[in-house]
C-alpha cells in the first residue's frame, strides 16, 4: 500500500489566491482527518470525516476554510480567500475504525 | 483551552542515555493514550500507545507510563540513539467511535552522540 498521499507536497501562493489541498487516504479506511501543523500550537485538527461524512469541522479556524470528500478515496481542502497566516504544513490523516491514524507526507503552504 | 499539554519544548540527551518525554491532560474520560514522531518533511508515525486500564507499556527500548490520577503521560526511551532525534507528539483518544485524536504542541528530541 502506498500509504496515505498528498499533494502538492509544496505551494506557494499569494494572499488573495484560492488553494486547493489534496489526500488520498488508506484503501480501506472509513476516517479521514486534516489537521495543521503550526510551531505555535503544535497539530490542529481541522475536521475529520468518517465514511465520507463530515463529522466535526469545530477546529476549522474561519469561513474561508473549507473541506469535501466526495468519495472514499479523495479529500479536498480549500482555502479562499488565502492569507498569510494560513502558511504552515497541512497534514491528512486515515484510520479503519478506533485505530491509529496514519499521516500524509504533507503539504507545506506558504501565502505571501 | 489546550487539553492536551507538553511543556517542554524541546529535550537535549546524550547518545546512551534515558529521554523522557512529559505529556499532560486535563479530560478523564480520555480511553486511550498515543506517542507519534515526526521527522523533517514526513508525517508523524506511530510509535507506541497505552490503554486507560494500564500504566505501563513497553516495546523495545520505548516505554509509555501512564498516571490517571496525575492525568499525565510519558515515553521514556532507553537507550537514547542519535536516530531517535524527531519531535515527539502525545495524542489523546476521547472515546468516540471516530478515532478523534488530540495532540500536544510537540517535544523536539536531539540525541547528541
Amino acid at each position: 500500500d502506498a500509504g496515505v498521499i498528498q499533494s502538492p507536497r509544496h505551494e506557494v501562493t499569494e494572499m488573495g489566491q484560492e488553494v486547493t489541498l489534496r489526500c488520498k487516504p488508506i484503501s480501506g479506511h472509513n476516517s479521514l482527518f486534516w489537521y495543521r501543523q503550526t510551531m505555535m500550537r503544535g497539530l490542529e485538527l481541522l475536521i475529520y470525516f468518517n465514511n465520507n461524512v463530515p463529522i466535526d469541522d469545530s477546529g476549522m479556524p474561519e469561513d474561508r476554510f473549507s473541506a469535501k470528500m466526495p468519495n472514499a478515496s479523495f479529500s479536498t481542502l480549500k482555502i479562499q480567500p488565502s492569507e498569510p497566516r494560513d502558511s504552515a504544513v497541512y497534514f491528512c490523516a486515515s484510520t479503519l475504525g478506533v485505530n491509529e491514524q496514519f499521516f500524509g507526507p504533507g503539504t507545506r503552504l506558504t501565502v505571501l | 483551552d489546550q487539553q492536551v499539554k507538553q511543556n517542554s519544548p524541546s529535550l537535549s540527551v546524550q547518545e546512551g542515555r534515558i529521554s523522557i518525554l512529559n505529556c499532560d491532560y486535563t479530560n478523564s474520560m480520555f480511553d486511550y493514550f498515543l506517542w507519534y514522531k515526526k521527522y523533517p518533511a514526513e508525517g508523524p508515525t506511530f510509535l507506541i500507545s497505552i490503554s486507560s486500564i494500564k500504566d505501563k507499556n513497553e516495546d523495545g527500548r520505548f516505554t509509555v507510563f501512564l498516571n490517571k490520577s496525575a492525568k499525565h503521560l510519558s515515553l521514556h526511551i532507553v537507550p537514547s540513539q542519535p536516530g531517535d532525534s524527531a519531535v515527539y507528539f502525545c495524542a489523546i483518544r476521547d472515546g468516540t467511535s471516530y478515532g478523534k485524536l488530540t495532540f500536544g504542541q510537540g517535544t523536539i528530541l536531539t540525541v547528541h552522540p
